[in-house]
């Protein structure tokens, strides 16, 4: 069956460490893979976009890769503040085309003090 | 530009009722999605409209959801007979046609969130 598999567990770190959260995905092939990030009773809110030809994609304190071997994307929040802390969530665009994308279940981040 | 605009954002209903969500997208994009998203989940794909076509729908959407974009720009979704597990958060999202604006991602509102009882 397919599947997209995020910690569902809530990830808790320090303020200034980076934060790391898995997706994984299985009997998919994905064209592209986004990353957005949900605040709670707020609409989904878009930062990254990589596409299967692209191993690693940044954009300021981000930092998306992505392993169609592994069946896997990692998104990465160096330097991170309280502010990050929300839910994030990753995404499958099987076609390419942004006809519709398949959402993971997010995993929910907290930045400590 | 005033972003992916949702009416209204919270609506409580009695179980068996009828009740009608509106989306209006950013005025340039042609596509136009709507998702729901139960607590704890991750948004599901429910349908989307190029300009005024509804090019798919999911099973999900069942006999008592109906989308309707007349006009290919806002749109409706309306669902009859509510159950109480219609409760959930309903997205609107759009996007521009693949092309220059076209980078993927897609505009989302802040969701009309549906209680049954």
């Amino acid at each position: 069956s397919q599947k997209i598999e995020q910690n569902s567990e809530a990830l808790n770190i320090q303020e200034g460490k980076t934060a790391t959260l898995t997706c994984n995905y299985t009997n998919y092939s994905p064209a592209y893979l986004q990353w957005y990030r949900q605040d709670p009773g707020r609409g989904p809110v878009f930062l990254l976009l990589i596409r299967e030809n692209e191993k690693e994609k940044r954009k300021e304190r981000l930092k998306v890769t992505f392993d169609t071997t592994l069946k896997q994307s990692l998104f990465h929040i160096t330097a991170s503040q309280p502010a990050d802390s929300a839910t994030y969530l990753c995404a499958l665009d099987l076609t390419g085309g942004g006809n519709k994308l398949t959402f993971g279940t997010g995993t929910q981040l907290k930045v400590e003090l | 530009d005033t972003g992916v605009s949702q009416d209204p954002r919270h609506k409580i209903t009695k179980r068996g009722q009828n009740v009608t969500f509106r989306c209006d997208p950013i005025s340039e994009h042609n596509r136009l999605y709507w998702y729901r998203q139960t607590l704890g989940q991750g948004p599901e794909f429910l349908t989307y409209f190029q300009n005024e076509a509804q090019l798919e729908k999911s099973r999900l959407l069942s006999d008592r959801f109906s989308a309707e974009r007349p006009k290919g720009s806002f749109s409706t979704l309306e669902i009859q007979r509510t159950e109480q597990g219609d409760s959930a958060m309903y997205l609107c999202a759009s996007s521009p046609l693949s092309g220059a604006l076209n980078t993927g991602e897609l505009f989302f509102g802040e969701g009309s969130r549906l209680t049954v009882l």
